[in-house]
């Protein structure tokens, strides 16, 4: 199983809603990721998970709070988002040793829409 | 300012030709590059790699070159074939914290003409 799944696929929320993001793997993997995509760039690192314990934080704001329940699963926790939130949040999975950590499986992302 | 560029927004290339997708950077202490190819509505899946201890990793119709004194690389598809049509994405990463982090370019969307 090489497949990193997340939900919803879409999401539409109001600025004062509290929503969370899912994402789940089976490989295996102890590292885990968030990333934010927004329309025609790049995606943009926002926090690393390495064994269950937060690595990197990239002075994400705090209406955003992830969290890694176990090794196969990463939350994504929103609340009070604002408009130029919405964007395509990516999860991905890697292992930690050897030259395949630099290796990242994405899942197909959530579609998110701040109203 | 872009650590990883990708100057080319788009590509076009008659199906069976070479394409040529180019990458440049800036921080001289990235040591591994990758190649992500995204489709719409997808998250992006991992296509070739090369660490800077090398000048060329092949694997199958798609070779990376690096050329470290430039600070450039590239990804040649070799033939193009339709369903290549994507936007490619280079990223590269250093040595620190197990080079989880990544610096994406911006991409270069591949057009591959029947």
């Amino acid at each position: 199983d090489t497949e990193v799944t997340q939900t919803p696929k879409h999401l539409v929320m109001g600025m004062t809603n509290k929503k969370s993001l899912k994402c789940e793997q089976h490989m295996g993997h102890r590292a885990m990721y968030w990333y934010k995509q927004k329309a025609k760039k790049p995606p943009e690192l926002m926090f690393v998970y390495s064994y269950e314990k937060l690595s990197i934080n990239e002075s994400v704001p705090s209406r955003f709070s992830p969290e890694c329940p176990n090794s196969s699963l990463l939350n994504l926790h929103l609340h009070a988002l604002q408009p130029e939130d919405s964007a395509l949040y990516l999860c991905a999975s890697s292992t930690l040793t050897g030259l395949s950590s630099y290796e990242q499986y994405f899942g197909p992302g959530t579609r998110l829409t701040v109203t | 300012d872009q650590q990883v560029k990708q100057n080319s927004p788009s590509l076009s290339v008659q199906e069976g030709r070479i394409s040529i997708l180019n990458c440049d950077y800036t921080n001289s202490m990235f040591d591994y590059f990758l190649w992500y190819k995204k489709y719409p509505a997808e998250g992006p899946t991992f296509l070739i790699s090369i660490s800077s201890i090398k000048d060329k990793n092949e694997d199958g119709r798609f070779t990376v070159f690096l050329n470290k004194s430039a600070k450039h690389l590239s990804l040649h598809i070799v033939p193009s074939q339709p369903g290549d049509s994507a936007v490619y994405f280079c990223a590269a990463s250093s040595n620190d914290n197990y080079g989880q982090n990544f610096v994406f370019g911006p991409g270069t969307r591949l057009s591959v003409l029947p």
